[in-house]
């Protein structure tokens, strides 16, 4: 059973365009959000997190809204730049889960043109 | 340079082979996680050691061995693979707390069963 929703699976935009991924999720006990960012050969690496207590969190050129009530959260990407091209996934966690072990969303490939 | 560390970065091994994977991380946590990352799947917790104790097995076959000898070294010893295990593996650390928190990745070893 996948505990978190990632969509969409791929994702093409233009230079200075916004990209938004947008993730759901189930298990009301979850209480961190986190995105992270893999560059092709790399490990993925922490982007931007947010805590239910907060409905936005941003971090230079990079937003997370969250909506506890519909159980959803998204990553906005402002004025999106080639080198933002990577996949970028989803996570959530909190009690219940074994020792802050994250669910993974699938991935979105996001592919910005110069 | 990340606080995770794995070696090696790329391992081809045959059917028969034994080899192993190590994980080492300088960031003073106290869990450790074996992940599997293959194309167009999720990312897929394998284990999950935590005071060097394994605390989940996610029904990974048994080919596939953990070891974490203390709290910073963390390894996965691999035997009779088959070609459906060649995949990124991907180590990594973070300090358990009561609600979520975030993990850190090493770069992963990209292994090839021939």
């Amino acid at each position: 059973q996948q505990q978190v929703k990632q969509s969409p699976q791929s994702l093409i935009v233009q230079k200075g365009g916004i990209s938004i991924i947008n993730c759901a999720y189930e298990n009301t006990a979850f209480d961190y959000f986190p995105w992270y960012q893999q560059f092709p050969g790399k490990g993925p690496a922490l982007l931007i997190a947010i805590r239910p207590d907060v409905s936005e969190k941003k971090e230079g050129r990079f937003t997370i809204s969250f909506n506890k009530s519909a159980k959803q959260f998204s990553l906005h990407i402002m004025d999106s730049q080639p080198g933002d091209s990577a996949t970028y996934f989803c996570a959530a966690s909190g009690r219940g889960s074994t020792l802050g072990r994250l669910y993974f969303g699938r991935g979105t490939q996001l592919t910005v043109w110069p | 340079e990340t606080g995770v560390t794995q070696t090696p970065r790329h391992l081809v091994m045959g059917m028969t082979n034994k080899k192993s994977l190590k994980c080492e991380q300088h960031l003073g946590h106290n869990a450790m996680y074996w992940y599997k990352q293959s194309a167009k799947k999720p990312l897929e917790l394998m284990f999950v050691y935590s005071l060097e104790e394994r605390v989940e097995n996610n029904s990974v076959p048994s080919r596939f061995s953990p070891e974490c000898p203390n709290s910073s070294h963390l390894f996965l010893h691999l035997h009779t693979l088959q070609p459906e295990d060649s995949a990124l593996y991907l180590c990594a650390s973070s300090q358990q707390a009561r609600g979520g928190t975030e993990a850190f990745f090493g770069q992963g070893t990209r292994l090839t069963v021939v």
